[in-house]
């Protein structure tokens, strides 16, 4: 699996835009971009992913630059309960491989949401 | 459904004692993943599963741990003989085998975790 870089971690005011960012230059054709966050205590929990297109749900975005080395997840408005460490991971898919990949988490951007 | 489900919340044990961890994934997901998370070392993929067969347990670090999955809906992490360096959080996640329409989202979804610290 490619492997990411994120910032050890970030500040953010609530109810301002989080911007967390991913360099994964090593990202391979068959690879998404997926997101999770750890909230203290409690086990890792899915955000988003994509492939190179633009993507938006009801926790995040996640912008993919067009050459697909990095990306950006963003809390549109951040509060305090998303105070939590955000992992980038890219991994490939199962339509490329036969079968589900392992996820390899780093060690991720701890977000600090204050008031 | 009431998401992965993992027994015991918290484990204290004395080095030497066998400790076994258990996992209830949700129901109709193929694949289970126990994971080990520590200060020193992060998240570590311990092994997974996929329809109850081991696919991968490179992440075992030793003998002395080994896991099993009876049925789809039960799986054992079992640590003997235990030691203080065991201690760490483990976490057990599963996910359904992709399919139409959406054959890219294999999010995964994790248990609380058992918090397990050997003395």
């Amino acid at each position: 699996d490619a492997k990411t870089t994120q910032p050890p971690s970030m500040d953010c005011a609530e109810g301002r835009a989080a911007n967390l960012p991913c360099n994964h230059s090593t990202i391979s054709g068959n690879e998404y971009v997926y997101w999770y966050r750890q909230i203290h205590s409690q086990g890792p929990q899915y955000i988003i992913h994509g492939l190179k297109n633009n993507e938006t749900n009801e926790m995040a975005s996640l912008i993919i630059t067009e050459d697909r080395k990095s990306s950006t997840l963003i809390l549109p408005h951040a509060t305090l309960r998303d105070t939590a460490v955000y992992y980038c991971i890219v991994r490939p898919t199962y339509i490329n491989t036969g079968t589900a990949s392992k996820l390899t988490f780093g060690t991720g951007t701890r977000l600090q949401v204050t008031l | 459904d009431a998401g992965v489900i993992q027994s015991p919340r918290h484990e204290v044990t004395e080095m030497g004692q066998e400790v076994t961890l258990r996992c209830k994934p949700i129901s109709g997901h193929d694949y289970l993943f126990w994971y080990r998370q520590t200060m020193m070392r992060g998240l570590e993929l311990l092994i997974y599963f996929n329809n109850n067969v081991p696919i991968d347990d490179s992440g075992m670090p030793e003998d002395r741990f080994s896991a099993k999955m009876p049925n789809a809906s039960f799986s054992t992490l079992k640590i003997q003989p235990s030691e203080p360096r065991d201690s760490a959080v483990y976490f057990c996640a599963s996910s359904a085998q992709p399919g139409l329409p959406d054959t890219t989202n294999e999010k995964l979804f994790f248990g609380s975790g058992t918090q397990l610290s050997v003395l």
